[in-house]
């Protein structure tokens, strides 16, 4: 186990609908970053959040959005759900200590729209 | 940044060594090489990372040639739960994602 905690492990939501996903970071690390992984296909990156603030986004729409709270745990928000964000949404956890630690991830998030 | 090559798929026999090419012709001089599995219905677990030289932990043993363009992944004793998605991911010093690409999945045979 990694100490990376995600909620729910699934989940079945309604096209259009919004959705709110939850992960709390291992001891001690600082950052958190969110990853969808579509059947087949390896992870991508959706953001980082560094001292509850945006620290980088990858290629994907406003109506994917997060929050960092003072204990380091973090959200994802996902509004007007659409049928292709079906998908394992994974978190990781960080310290800035050492840009190069490793990140641990959590068991992730089975979401499904229908 | 720099983009990787692995192939699709391979086998390996239980108790035998597993060596994992990832090919990254493009990498530059700050980027690391990183090395993580998924095993199924799991999230991703690092294995190991390394700049250039020759790096060994309790899971692995990284080997990055010399002019940096190719890296092996070895499990010197592949066991059945070695069976795992492997990701080769290259990664910019000053870069915080990790981006992966399909992987190579593993599978080992008793």
């Amino acid at each position: 186990e990694t100490g990376v905690t995600q909620s729910p492990t699934h989940l079945i939501k309604t096209r259009g609908q919004q959705v709110t996903l939850r992960c709390s970071s291992q001891s001690g690390h600082n950052t958190v970053s969110w990853y969808q992984q579509a059947l087949g296909q390896g992870p991508q990156f959706i953001f980082q959040y560094y001292r509850e603030e945006e620290n980088g986004r990858g290629n994907f729409p406003p109506r994917f959005s997060g929050l960092q709270f003072p204990n380091y745990s973090s959200e994802l928000n996902v509004n007007a759900l659409e049928l292709d964000d079906s998908a394992l949404y994974l978190c990781a956890s960080s310290s800035d200590r050492d840009p190069h630690t490793e990140a641990f991830f959590g068991q992730g998030t089975r979401l499904t729209v229908v | 940044d720099a983009k990787t090559t692995q192939p699709p798929s391979m086998d390996c026999a239980e108790g035998r060594a597993a060596n994992l090419p990832c090919n990254h012709s493009t990498i530059s001089g700050n980027e690391y090489v990183y090395w993580y599995r998924q095993i199924h219905s799991q999230g991703p677990q690092y294995i190991i990372h390394g700049l250039k030289n020759n790096e060994t932990n309790e899971m692995a043993s990284l080997i990055i040639t010399e002019d940096r363009k190719s890296s092996t992944l070895i499990l010197p004793h592949a066991t059945l739960r070695d069976t795992a998605v492997y990701y080769c991911i290259v990664r910019p010093t000053n870069d915080y994602k990790l981006s992966f690409g399909a992987g190579t999945t593993v599978t080992v045979r008793a």
